[in-house]
């Protein structure tokens, strides 16, 4: 299986600020991963797809880059109900497989 | 609008058996994948498996070949996931999802899920 980092585990920050999440995959996954936001008692949400394509109705303050095995999500000025915990998923090989997660809460 | 409806929570005994289900609407239920992701109390996201509801192909994570069975019923457009031994490491959320296209594509369309507490 393909495995999936992020980093960091957890940020603190404050509504307004820019926040960059890091997720690195064990091989080459060209764009074929996904982010994913998670807040609590809720079933995750698809933010993005092959990496920097934005899934309908998200804001546009949500961005993905990268491609092969780096990638990050950006937020560009948090807002009060962005803080979650964010996975990344990649989608270029069978099983599919999460990143451990970036839990994002106020500072 | 595209809705996937699970069962509701369910607390078992070890070595009992169960069967969840999630109940598509609002699309073609015979024409996408419908997966399956586990979260452990606290823990991330597991990818377990997925099924075809239109001709019954199953794929599963080599994680979880052998211990759950996923299935589908077209006739009333719902996926099961089952056990037939329960254990107490099985205590999770349990999530069915649907893939924007191949089985292994982003889940755009999630249910609300299903907690599953093993508890002797």
């Amino acid at each position: 299986d393909i495995q999936m980092t992020q980093s960091p585990s957890s940020v603190s920050a404050s509504v307004g600020d820019r926040v960059t999440i890091t997720c690195r995959a064990s091989q080459g996954i060209s764009s074929w991963l996904a982010w994913y936001q998670q807040k609590p008692g809720k079933a995750p949400k698809l933010l993005i797809y092959a990496a920097s394509s934005l899934q309908s109705g998200v804001p546009s303050r949500f961005s993905g880059s990268g491609s092969g095995t780096d990638f990050t999500l950006t937020i560009s000025s948090l807002q009060p109900e962005d803080f979650a915990t964010y996975y990344c998923q990649q989608a270029n090989s069978f099983p599919p497989t999460f990143g451990p997660g970036t839990k994002v809460d106020i500072k | 609008e595209v809705q996937l409806v699970q069962s509701g929570a369910e607390v078992k005994k070890p070595g009992e058996s169960l069967k969840i289900s999630c109940k598509g609407s609002g699309y073609s239920f015979t024409s996408y994948w419908i997966g399956w992701v586990r979260q452990m109390p606290g823990k991330g996201l597991e990818w377990m498996g997925i099924i075809y509801p239109g001709d019954s192909d199953t794929r599963y994570s080599p994680s979880f070949q052998g211990q759950v069975t996923i299935s589908a019923d077209k006739s009333i457009s719902t996926a099961y996931l089952q056990w037939s031994s329960l254990k107490a490491s099985d205590t999770a959320m349990y999530y069915c999802a649907r893939p924007r296209s191949g089985y292994d594509s982003p889940l755009d369309y999630w249910g609300q899920g299903t907690l599953v507490t093993v508890s002797s």
